[in-house]
């Protein structure tokens, strides 16, 4: 099973500032690798996919990269409804599995 | 527009069994991939249980913890999705949801149902 470890577990931020939240899988998962945010009492949103793309309606503020095994989520510029909790997930090898998540706080 | 609806959570003893539905609507079951993907309290994301398409052969596929006590399926002529749990236990105690897989990334969820296993 394909482990996906995500770093730092909590950032601690301000409105304005860029966030930068990692996501690194135990092998190798080719760009196999999606972002969901997840807010209190809501079902998880679909961010990016194949590493870099955006999805439908996502901000262009929300970028990701990395291939391999080492994967980046970037939020340019922190608007005060980014506060939340990010998962990345890969599909390159059964079982697809998700990382712990990364809580995005309030500074 | 897409809606998943899921039903049939609740409070089980462990050893016991239930049978959750998500009725889906703006989707058909049948042409989709569906996945069932729960969340215990407080905890992350753990992927239980997948359901291919007709047209991709109706495979299931099951987490490990899972194999031999979950079962997915589909009523077609309801459209809905179903997963029957038996012999439950503490561990699965979480938060069901009920996701459509487009082979590359879930995008539509459900709000999920309750399934909390306690004596």
């Amino acid at each position: 099973e394909i482990v996906l470890t995500q770093s730092p577990d909590t950032l601690s931020l301000s409105p304005g500032e860029r966030a930068t939240l990692s996501c690194r899988a135990s092998q190798s998962i080719s760009v196999y690798l999606a972002w969901y945010q997840q807010k209190p009492g809501q079902a998880p949103r679909l961010l990016i996919y194949d590493a870099s793309n955006r999805a439908s309606g996502i901000p262009a503020r929300f970028s990701g990269s990395g291939s391999g095994t080492d994967f980046t989520l970037t939020i340019s510029s922190l608007e005060p409804e980014d506060f939340a909790v990010y998962y990345c997930q890969q599909r390159n090898y059964w079982p697809q599995t998700f990382g712990q998540g990364t809580k995005l706080e309030i500074k | 527009e897409v809606q998943l609806m899921e039903s049939g959570g609740g409070l089980i003893q462990p050893g016991g069994s239930l049978r959750l539905s998500c009725a889906a609507s703006g989707l058909t079951v049948s042409g989709n991939y569906m996945s069932w993907v729960r969340q215990a309290p407080g905890k992350g994301l753990e992927w239980v249980s997948m359901i291919y398409s007709s047209a991709g052969g109706g495979e299931t596929h099951y987490t490990d913890s899972v194999k031999g006590r979950f079962t997915i399926s589909r009523d077609n002529s309801e459209n809905t999705l179903f997963l029957q749990m038996n012999s439950l236990r503490a561990e699965d105690t979480a938060l069901y949801y009920c996701v459509r897989w487009t082979e590359r990334y879930y995008d539509y969820w459900g709000q999920g149902t309750l399934v909390t296993v306690s004596s």
